[in-house]
């Protein structure tokens, strides 16, 4: 079973600075299925990327995704107020789902 | 609009079962995969299993297998978790989840079950 590790735990960063989070996979994956949510205090998950770099539907062009094999990043220009949230990975993978431990991104 | 709506926050003492239920608005359930995952408070999200509504075939996470058992009903546009041999550590919030083939497009409110004597 694949697993996938986020880091860091937590990043402290101000508005307006620029927010690099890292999802790495134990075993090289098909970037088809590695997906971001964001999740706020008390919600669903939200989808933010699929397919590893495409942006969901209405989601801000301040989030894109990148990487291959094992190695994948979500970064976020600009962190807006709303943005301070926590981030997880997930891929499905031979009929699995699969979540990274999250990043939780804080205010500084 | 789709929606997923699931059943209220539950209480139970250890050893009992649960059931939580995921009711789909707005789209026909059989044209779906519902996954179960859930969410210790201040932890990750946990795949716990899911149901091609379709045709009833199940996957079940190796940590879950034996424990938990995921069914829909077609006519109510319901599909069903149920958990049994709870212990506190089973004490989460438990979401249903739609599977849009490449990722998770819609997510039920969560359901908190609590496990305490």
């Amino acid at each position: 079973e694949i697993v996938l590790t986020q880091s860091p735990g937590t990043l402290l960063l101000s508005p307006g600075e620029r927010a690099t989070l890292s999802c790495r996979a134990s075993q090289s994956v098909s970037s088809n299925y590695l997906v971001w949510y964001q999740q706020k205090a008390g919600q669903a998950p939200r989808l933010l990327i699929y397919g590893a770099s495409k942006r969901a539907a209405g989601i801000p062009d301040r989030f894109s995704g990148s990487g291959s094999g094992t190695d994948f990043t979500l970064s976020i220009t600009r962190l807006e107020p709303e943005d301070f949230a926590v981030y997880f990975c997930q891929l499905y993978d031979n009929s699995l789902l699969t979540f990274g431990g999250g990043t939780k991104v804080e205010i500084k | 609009q789709v929606q997923l709506v699931q059943s209220g926050a539950e209480v139970k003492t250890p050893g009992a079962s649960v059931k939580v239920s995921c009711k789909l608005f707005g789209n026909a359930l059989t044209s779906y995969i519902m996954h179960w995952v859930r969410q210790v408070p201040g932890q990750s999200l946990e795949w716990m299993g899911w149901i091609n509504a379709g045709n009833g075939n199940t996957k079940y996470s190796q940590k879950f297998q034996g424990r938990v058992t995921v069914t829909r009903d077609t006519s109510a546009s319901t599909a069903y978790m149920e958990l049994s041999s709870l212990r506190s550590e089973d004490t989460a919030v438990y979401y249903c989840a739609r599977w849009g083939y490449l990722f998770i497009d819609y997510w039920g409110q969560g359901t908190l079950v609590t496990v305490s004597s």
